[in-house]
């Protein structure tokens, strides 16, 4: 069965302080993984979708990479508008979400 | 419009009682999606319309579970003699297409509380 663990749980951040949020999957016939974030009482909000090994995307501060195994979430240099929730979620058949990294960034 | 719209944003009932939640995809979005999100939790996929079929209705957890989607833009979710378990945050996205890499578009939610 298709998993999505995500760790931590929780992070909390000084601004400015770099961190790395982990996204671990086993799945059959991955066809891509994405990155979301969701503010409290809204949506998830897209932000990336990565399809193969060794690919990485960019967004502002945020960077995205991929494994066969992992996926992560670099967070350089953060902002207190950076706490949110990020979700990770792998499409094979579906799409299956993990619980997500609830980030706190304190200034 | 501009975004994915669910309606009503919060609903509250009462055990046994039969519910219908509304999404109004992006315009032109031709894949919709509903999800059901626990408080701590990731969202769970529900079921997911391809035009107004249901291409995929694996996610839903019972039969008192409905969707349709009829002129292939609006979608209703439908719940019937609603249980407490039922209670979390309802979420609908849409897709241009569906398939492989099409980032999904999520609305608000809404808020479903089963007393």
């Amino acid at each position: 069965e298709d998993q999505v663990t995500q760790s931590p749980e929780a992070l909390r951040l000084q601004e400015g302080e770099s961190s790395s949020l982990n996204c671990s999957y086993t799945v059959s016939g991955l066809r891509g993984l994405f990155w979301y974030r969701q503010d409290p009482g809204k949506g998830p909000e897209f932000l990336f979708t990565l399809y193969s090994a060794g690919e990485e995307k960019e967004k502002e501060r945020l960077k995205a990479t991929l494994t066969k195994k992992e996926s992560f979430l670099h967070i350089t240099a953060p902002k207190p508008e950076d706490s949110a929730t990020y979700l990770c979620a792998v499409q094979s058949n579906d799409m299956r979400f993990g619980a997500g990294t609830r980030l706190t960034v304190k200034p | 419009g501009a975004g994915v719209s669910q309606t009503p944003s919060n609903k509250v009932t009462e055990k046994g009682k039969y519910v219908e939640l509304r999404c109004d995809p992006i315009s032109g979005h031709t894949a919709l999606y509903w999800y059901r999100q626990s408080l701590g939790q990731g969202p769970e996929f529900l079921i997911y319309f391809q035009g107004t079929g249901a291409a995929d209705d694996s996610g839903l957890p019972n039969d008192r579970f409905f969707a349709v989607r009829p002129e292939g833009s609006v979608s209703t979710l439908k719940i019937q003699r609603t249980e407490r378990g039922d209670s979390a945050v309802y979420l609908c996205a849409s897709s241009q297409l569906a398939g492989v890499g099409n980032e999904q578009f999520f609305g608000p939610g809404t808020r479903l509380t089963v007393l």
